[in-house]
């Protein structure tokens, strides 16, 4: 079935430290691919998205491309900061406004 | 703008009582909602699909008539768990779909423990 699978965590980094966060995906079809992030005591939050091959998504200095060739969408910062610490999770969605599949979360902690 | 709010953030129950959790969108309307499940280390794992003035639809495995789900209106879905054991112990978690754009906005979850 359809599932995303993403590097196990923890991630710890000093800060200014390169970021990569790997995320595969098995699915039928053309997902989109998303990567959220959940600050401690918070939802969820949309980071970044693409909804198709090639796109590159991005936001506050996060990165991802989506590979179809490879069925990755994997999550990348050249420089993390301390405020960068929280929980990252990649899901997709097969088609437009349906629920999520996501993966398990990589839990990053950056350290000053 | 988009934000979700859960209500309780945590609760404690005993063995056999129900327990009953709201999903509210504060500054949108949503005519739907997710309801998702997470095990400690596990993925958020999808439970039903809530529509606005319509039964939700359940996936596979989830027992309707344990988790009962109401959305009477366009900004309040709730799930109530019936008769509540220790195994449905978990971290519960609603999403609000944004109609004009598909996108969800998600709560900040529900942690029940059921002793």
């Amino acid at each position: 079935g359809d599932s995303v699978t993403q590097m196990e965590g923890p991630v710890t980094l000093s800060e200014e430290a390169f970021l990569t966060i790997n995320c595969t995906y098995t699915a039928t079809g053309y997902p989109s691919l998303f990567w959220y992030v959940q600050y401690p005591g918070e939802g969820l939050q949309l980071l970044l998205k693409a909804t198709k091959a090639d796109d590159k998504g991005s936001n506050k200095g996060f990165e991802a491309t989506y590979r179809k060739e490879t069925t990755s969408f994997h999550l990348e910062k050249g420089s993390v900061q301390v405020s960068d610490s929280a929980v990252y999770f990649c899901a997709l969605s097969l088609q437009a406004g349906t629920a999520l599949i996501f993966g398990k979360g990589t839990t990053l902690s950056v350290s000053s | 703008g988009a934000v979700v709010s859960q209500h309780p953030s945590r609760v404690i129950c005993k063995s056999g009582t129900s327990v009953k959790i709201e999903c509210r969108s504060l500054d949108f309307q949503a005519t739907t909602m997710f309801w998702y499940r997470q095990f400690p280390k596990q993925s958020l794992m999808l439970m039903a699909t809530s529509n606005e003035g319509s039964k939700a639809t359940y996936e596979q495995g989830v027992e309707k008539d344990k988790f009962l789900i109401n959305h009477a209106s366009l900004t309040l879905s709730t799930l109530t768990v019936t008769s509540a054991h220790p195994e449905d112990s978990s971290f519960y978690i609603c999403s609000a779909k944004k109609t004009e754009n598909n996108e969800q906005f998600f709560g900040p979850g529900t942690r029940l423990t059921v002793l």
